[in-house]
């Protein structure tokens, strides 16, 4: 079975705070991709970065930063200094050829 | 240009009504999805498109009817439907969907209240 769990359901910082997301998979599959998507009050998703199971390399971007770790199956999310721009719903996906995803964890950031 | 843009931006509609929504990319993408998302809730996955063709039905009932006219552009035909089809409705696009691992561009959705 494939699945992917947010186990945090909201999360409330105070700006500038550093906040980790965090998401944990299951998959039988040796080749799959994770993905994180962010959802503002608005309602897109905008797609945030993807990662293959073949590179565990952590990825930073600007204030964001990933750590994918086969060996616990988890793909976690850190904001450094957030802002009150970060809030959204941010989902963890898992990919085979459709996405599986996670509840979602709804991250607020108070000025 | 990484752009999916959606219309309408909301509708309102009785049970008796028909409406469409609309989709379209133009980041040459050959896979196209229609996902419905209530609140607080992942997306689900309704329909796939892959090279205008339709490849994947989650069961969505028959009110229901998606349309690719061409490869860039997603239509969603609606016809009788029921309150409880009041929700979020995201077009995506990607490269491709018969290969895995693709990431999905999303729209920004049209808001539907069925009265």
């Amino acid at each position: 079975a494939q699945k992917v769990t947010q186990a945090q359901t909201e999360i409330s910082v105070v700006e500038k705070e550093d906040v980790t997301l965090d998401c944990v998979y299951e998959t039988r599959d040796t080749t799959y991709y994770l993905f994180w998507y962010k959802q503002p009050p608005s309602g897109e998703l905008v797609f945030l970065i993807r990662r293959n199971s073949f590179d565990e390399q952590n990825e930073i971007s600007g204030r964001y930063s990933w750590n994918f770790q086969k060996s616990t199956s988890s793909f976690n999310f850190t904001i450094t200094a957030s802002q009150v721009v970060d809030s959204a719903v941010y989902f963890c996906a898992l990919s085979n050829y459709q996405l599986i995803w996670g509840a979602g964890t709804k991250l607020i950031i108070k000025p | 240009d990484t752009e999916v843009t959606q219309t309408p931006k909301h509708l309102v509609m009785g049970m008796t009504n028909k409406k469409s929504l609309k989709c379209e990319q133009h980041m040459g993408h050959r896979a196209m999805y229609w996902y419905k998302q209530k609140a607080k809730k992942p997306p689900e996955l309704m329909f796939v498109y892959s090279y205008e063709k339709l490849s994947i039905n989650e069961s969505v009932p028959s009110r229901f009817s998606p349309e690719c006219p061409n490869s860039s552009l997603l239509n969603l035909h609606l016809h009788a439907l029921q309150p409880e089809d009041s929700a979020l409705y995201l077009c995506a696009s990607s490269q491709s969907s018969r290969d895995n691992g693709y990431e999905q561009y999303f729209g920004p959705g049209t808001r539907l209240t069925v009265t």
